[in-house]
């Protein structure tokens, strides 16, 4: 069985710019989440979809969005970009079959450098 | 807000070497507790405790969680260059679905 695919594996943009960035998960997965992780804030929960619906929000500003499509594939965006926002982009999926807490498979991560 | 400390930052050991990484937490309505490993990208699962007292083992791993003092600690024994890798701990909690918080992580160095 295939892992968590994440596409591009690394990026380079300037600040301004908009970047995309998309997770393929686990066949038969319904949950996707994303993160971030910088060498000074660890990893931080961006946001989680399921079935289409964001189910959760971190706290991170408006320039970042996301989407999940029909066949759980989901895209995140950054508008504006900022220095800041360099860092590993990784994405987990996870069955999410029932209330409890589901096992997350993590993705490569993208790796985006803003210049 | 849903904190989760880790300690030490980084270690330094060699090999066959006994460690101990710890992890406190501060949530509300605490679900679980799970420790990844992060080598190169993609951190990998290694234990989730839900109950305390319970230790989770793993070959040369193990693991055990106290709810009370809202710590967990995990534990490697006989440590291999191979265990060099970033430990995460995270947090997950009711009515938050697949939500993590994480910790910054331990960098262990394992040398020969």
């Amino acid at each position: 069985k295939a892992g968590v695919t994440q596409t591009p594996r690394y990026l380079i943009k300037t600040r301004g710019q908009q970047v995309t960035l998309s997770c393929s998960p686990i066949s038969g997965h319904r949950s996707v989440s994303w993160y971030q992780q910088t060498p000074g804030q660890g990893l931080q929960f961006l946001f989680e979809y399921f079935s289409e619906t964001q189910r959760n929000k971190g706290n991170f500003p408006g320039r970042f969005s996301g989407r999940q499509f029909s066949n759980s594939r989901s895209e995140m965006n950054v508008s504006t970009l900022e220095l800041g926002d360099s860092a590993l982009y990784l994405c987990a999926s996870s069955l999410a079959l029932g209330q409890g807490y589901n096992e997350q498979f993590f993705g490569p991560g993208t790796r985006l450098t803003v210049l | 807000e849903d904190k989760v400390v880790q300690s030490p930052l980084s270690l330094v050991v060699h090999e066959g070497d006994t460690v101990t990484l710890n992890c406190s937490y501060e949530v509300t309505n605490f679900r679980s507790l799970l420790w990844y490993k992060q080598e190169k990208k993609a951190p990998t699962f290694l234990f989730m405790l839900t109950s305390s007292g319970i230790e989770k083992k793993s070959g040369r791993l193990s693991s055990i969680l106290d709810k009370k003092e809202l710590f967990s600690i995990l534990n490697i024994t006989a440590t291999q260059t191979g265990d060099s890798a970033i430990y995460l701990c995270a947090i997950s909690v009711i009515g938050s679905g697949d939500k993590l918080t994480f910790g910054t992580g331990t960098r262990l160095a394992v040398r020969p």
